[in-house]
């Protein structure tokens, strides 16, 4: 089953808005998510480390300003697309880290959330 | 500077036989591979890893193969069903920094 969960799948808005992405571990407690993005036909590119009780970490060429990320619990991390404009149409994924025996971490992944603005 | 390539953007295979998809990468700090298999409009599925100190990763239908001298890695699914269809990404990590380089992906069709 589903270990990471994003709401809302997807959302239409006017340019200018602001979008708020909700991205929840479940069963699980994650210090730490991670934002992706993914424009059509092309790979995900990390967009930004989410840290519980800190601040998040950008990715070059990533406004801050404009993807506010806060990690309010440890199952909870949100995405915040402020002033939205078309070219921020995009799908946006979220994933948490589980430790496997081996100490390594796997990433799982969310459903992902359609961004579109108009 | 794409650090992981998948330089096969489809590959399309008979039901029943192997598909092999590939995976190279530049960095050699990269020690833990994974790869992972997308449907269009949701997240990636986790499907196998590999850690460098292994050369090969098997997973029921699944595996992947590791060369560190060439920087390369394949994932084998076999056989192939056609519920593999589906955009799958490498994805390489330095362990303990958690975070994935992906490479651009391969369209896999399995024809009946």
């Amino acid at each position: 089953g589903a270990v990471v969960s994003q709401h809302p799948s997807w959302v239409i808005c006017k340019s200018g808005t602001s979008v708020k992405i909700e991205c929840r571990s479940l069963d699980f407690q994650a210090t730490t998510m991670f934002w992706y993005r993914q424009f059509p036909k092309q790979s995900l590119m990390l967009m930004a480390t989410s840290n519980e009780g800190s601040k998040a970490t950008y990715e070059q060429g990533v406004e801050k300003d404009k993807f506010l990320i806060n990690h309010a619990s440890l199952t909870l991390s949100t995405l915040t697309v402020t002033s939205a404009h078309p070219e921020d149409s995009s799908f946006y994924i979220c994933s948490a880290p589980i430790r496997g025996r081996g100490f390594e971490d796997t990433q799982y992944f969310g459903p992902g959330t359609r961004l579109t603005v108009l | 500077d794409q650090q992981v390539k998948q330089n096969s953007p489809s590959l399309s295979v008979q039901e029943g036989r192997i598909s092999i998809l590939n995976c190279d990468y530049t960095n050699s700090m990269f020690d833990y591979f994974l790869w992972y298999k997308k449907y269009p409009a949701e997240g990636p599925t986790f499907l196998i890893s590999i850690s460098s100190i292994k050369d090969k990763n098997e997973d029921g239908r699944f595996t992947v193969f590791l060369n560190k001298s060439a920087k390369h890695l394949s994932l084998h699914i076999v056989p192939s069903q056609p519920g593999d269809s589906a955009v799958y990404f490498c994805a390489a990590a330095i362990q303990g920094a958690q975070k994935l380089v992906f490479g651009q992906g391969t369209r896999l069709t399995i024809n009946p």
